[in-house]
C-alpha cells in the first residue's frame, strides 16, 4: 500500500521568503508524485508531477519539487513566497495503475 | 477554456433526504473520480471509473452511496438516504486516463453538502 505525509498542517512565511513544504512517500513500487493546490472554494489543480524522468521537477507558478529517493521525500519549494501563494497544498502518490493518494494538506498562510 | 463542471454547488438537506450530485467531465477525458473532503479524513477517493466502466469504488459506502455514468458526458452520485455524517465537500474530477498512476486529473468546483 502507499501513503504520504506531509509534515506541519499549517506553515506560515513572510512575503518573499523561502517556501517550503515537506512530503514523505511510501511505496513499495517505483511510486510517481505530485504535488496539487487548492485555493479557497475551488478544486484541487495540478503543480506539478513527477514521473519518473529527471528527479528536479519545475511546475507552474514559480514552483519545484524534488525526487529523492533515498530519503522517500519529494519536498515542494518555492525560492520567494507572493501573496497569491496562499492556498492549501496536498502531495500526491500514485504507482504501478493505481490512482492517487493524497495526503491530509499543508496550509500555507503568507504574511505581509 | 475547457472545466469540469459540477452541480449544484451547494446543498442542504434533512436527514433521510436522498441527495444526487452531477459532474460533467471534460470533454474527451475518459476517467472520472469522485472525492470526498472533510476536515478530520482530509480528501478520500470514493470511486473511479474509465470509459463509464466502475473501475473501484471501495471508498463508499455500499448500503447508502451510488455512483454512474450514464453517458460519457455525465456523472452522478447518489446518497440514499443521507446521514449527517456524509457532510462534506464532494469532488469529480476528469482526466485522459491513459495511466490511472501518472494521469493529471482536473477537478471540478465541488459541491458542499450540509445534512442537518
Amino acid at each position: 500500500a502507499q501513503s504520504v505525509t506531509q509534515l506541519g498542517s499549517h506553515v506560515s512565511v513572510s512575503e518573499g521568503a523561502l517556501v517550503l513544504l515537506r512530503c514523505n512517500y511510501s511505496s513499495s513500487v517505483p511510486p510517481y508524485l505530485f504535488w496539487y493546490v487548492q485555493y479557497p472554494n475551488q478544486g484541487l489543480q495540478l503543480l506539478l508531477k513527477y514521473t519518473s524522468a529527471a528527479t528536479l521537477v519545475k511546475g507552474i507558478n514559480g514552483f519545484e519539487a524534488e525526487f529523492k529517493k533515498s530519503e522517500t521525500s519529494f519536498h515542494l519549494t518555492k525560492p520567494s513566497a507572493h501573496m497569491s501563494d496562499a492556498a492549501e497544498y496536498f502531495c500526491a502518490v500514485s504507482s504501478g495503475n493505481t490512482p492517487l493518494v493524497f495526503g491530509k494538506g499543508t496550509r500555507l498562510s503568507v504574511i505581509a | 477554456d475547457a472545466r469540469v463542471t459540477q452541480t449544484p454547488r451547494h446543498k442542504v438537506t434533512e436527514m433521510g433526504q436522498e441527495v444526487t450530485m452531477r459532474c460533467q467531465p471534460i470533454l474527451g477525458h475518459n476517467t472520472v473520480f469522485w472525492y470526498r473532503q472533510t476536515m478530520m479524513q482530509g480528501l478520500e477517493l470514493l470511486a473511479y471509473f474509465r470509459n463509464r466502466a466502475p473501475l473501484d469504488d471501495s471508498g463508499m459506502p455500499k448500503d447508502r452511496f451510488s455512483a454512474e455514468m450514464p453517458d460519457a458526458t455525465l456523472a452522478t452520485l447518489k446518497i440514499q438516504p443521507s446521514e449527517p455524517r456524509d457532510s462534506a465537500v464532494y469532488f469529480c474530477a476528469s482526466g485522459l486516463g491513459a495511466e490511472a498512476s501518472t494521469d493529471t486529473q482536473y477537478f471540478g468546483p465541488g459541491t458542499r453538502l450540509t445534512v442537518l
